[in-house]
């Protein structure tokens, strides 16, 4: 069975870099589409982007200069880095499968921008 | 950007009964419409995909129609377990974009 978990610190300084992993277990990494999306508290879910087992990458326009997802086969993993971050990047940070439709996702990580 | 619309925001309703939940797009999208169903703490679980298709293991009582920019979600008959918040989204154009949700309560 699929399960994705993500990792990484729950408070940023706001003009640092907020940095997430998201382990896979119960499948390989090959072959598939992996994606993060986020939910400011209160309001909507925001697709970040995805990236491909190949390498290929595809970012939201909004967050297009900011944003870098890599991955580590070998690990299973892949990761999400986004610079210069705001109060207004606080938020749950999911990571999931598949784009343009995630079809498993992980519980999500609150990440706080804060001094 | 596409802006998906949902409504209504909240929908009380008691167990057994029929809930009926609407999603716009501002645009055309043909039927590249999601839902999925969210319960706090958790990440979003896929509903319905192509607007009208259930993803896999899901129940038979949720059913997804239309197409172009009118959907609807229906849950035949609500059980304990379906209430949550419900999100549509459209992923005709890039990027996907998500409703705000409609909140599923118990009466």
């Amino acid at each position: 069975q699929l399960q994705l978990l993500e990792s990484g610190p729950g408070l940023v300084k706001p003009s640092d870099t907020l940095s997430l992993t998201c382990s896979v277990s119960g499948a390989s990494i090959s072959g598939s589409y992996w994606s993060w999306i986020r939910q400011p508290p209160g309001k909507g879910l925001e697709w970040i982007g995805y990236i491909h087992s190949s390498g290929t990458t595809h970012y939201n326009p909004s967050l297009n200069t900011r944003v870098t997802l890599s991955l580590d086969t070998s690990k299973n993993q892949f990761s999400l880095k986004l610079t210069s971050v705001t109060a207004a990047d606080t938020a749950v940070y999911h990571c999931a499968r598949g784009s343009p439709v995630a079809d498993t996702w992980a519980q999500g990580v609150m990440v706080t921008v804060s001094s | 950007e596409i802006v998906m619309t949902q409504s209504p925001a909240t929908l009380s309703a008691s167990p057994g009964e029929r809930a009926t939940l609407s999603c716009r797009a501002s645009q055309s999208i043909n039927n590249h419409l999601a839902w999925y169903q969210q319960k706090p703490g958790l990440g979003p679980r896929l509903l319905i995909y192509g607007a009208s298709t259930r993803a896999t293991g899901i129940s038979a009582r949720f059913s997804g129609s239309g197409s172009g920019t009118e959907f609807t979600l229906t849950i035949s008959s609500l059980q304990s377990d379906d209430f949550a918040v419900y999100y549509c989204q459209q992923y005709k154009d890039w990027p996907p974009t998500f409703g705000q949700g409609t909140k599923v309560e118990i009466k």
